[in-house]
């Protein structure tokens, strides 16, 4: 089965300054996808961005982007001129391109924005 | 807003009792999922549904069933609570047909066996 491994339980960043958070996963399959949410302390799950392993290039949504090795099995998540807003909890995903079910998750990494 | 309703959103109960969580889509999508969330795990997937009277185990399926009678509504049952299901949990829907569609979350239930 696939696993997703977030290395890092805690992480911060002062505010307007840059964090990188890691994700690796394994896998046997070559077509995936590859999801960041972020939980702030309100419990809900909001989609950051998202990435076709078919896709060289790496997604970007304004401040959130991605840095996705395919050979490393590695889907960082680069957060740019951080805000306090964006202290949450940061889940990496994993989904098969073949099983309705397959969507797995990683442990998480807490994010804390100084002021 | 992809219009997903859990209820309720905290629940106490004893050990050994019956409990049951709904989760209620406005959209008609057709898939839907339950997940439980705990600490250093992450989310994990209890069961899912794909149509109507149509599901499947997850990761942690034990302890748990679920059904679907109309598209709208997916109950995820505990038929006697213990302890290590207190947990958060997520009823999510995916919104589209293909693989890269993310899910969408509902705001998760607490549910505390006593």
């Amino acid at each position: 089965a696939q696993t997703v491994t977030q290395s890092q339980p805690e992480m911060s960043v002062q505010e307007a300054e840059t964090v990188t958070l890691s994700c690796t996963y394994d896998t046997s399959e070559s077509d995936y996808y590859l999801f960041w949410y972020k939980q702030p302390p309100s419990r809900q799950m909001i989609l950051v961005i998202r990435q076709e392993a078919y896709k060289q290039q790496n997604a970007t949504e304004n401040r959130f982007s991605v840095n996705f090795q395919k050979a490393a099995k590695s889907f960082s998540l680069k957060i740019s001129d951080s805000q306090l807003g964006d202290a949450a909890m940061y889940f990496c995903a994993y989904r098969s391109a073949r099983l309705d079910n397959d969507m797995r998750f990683g442990a998480g990494t807490r994010l804390t924005v100084k002021p | 807003d992809a219009g997903i309703t859990q209820s309720p959103r905290h629940k106490v109960t004893e050990t050994g009792t019956p409990v049951t969580l709904r989760c209620h889509q406005t959209e008609n999508h057709r898939y839907m999922y339950w997940y439980r969330q705990d600490p250093g795990h992450g989310l994990r997937l209890i069961h899912y549904s794909y149509g109507v009277k149509d599901t499947d185990k997850g990761e942690v399926s034990d302890g748990y069933s679920v059904s679907r009678s109309k598209t709208e509504d997916f109950l995820l049952t505990l038929e006697s609570a213990t302890s290590s299901q207190t947990s958060v949990y997520f009823c999510a829907i995916r919104t589209g047909s293909s693989y890269n569609s993310p899910l969408h979350f509902g705001n998760g239930t607490r549910l505390t066996v006593t």
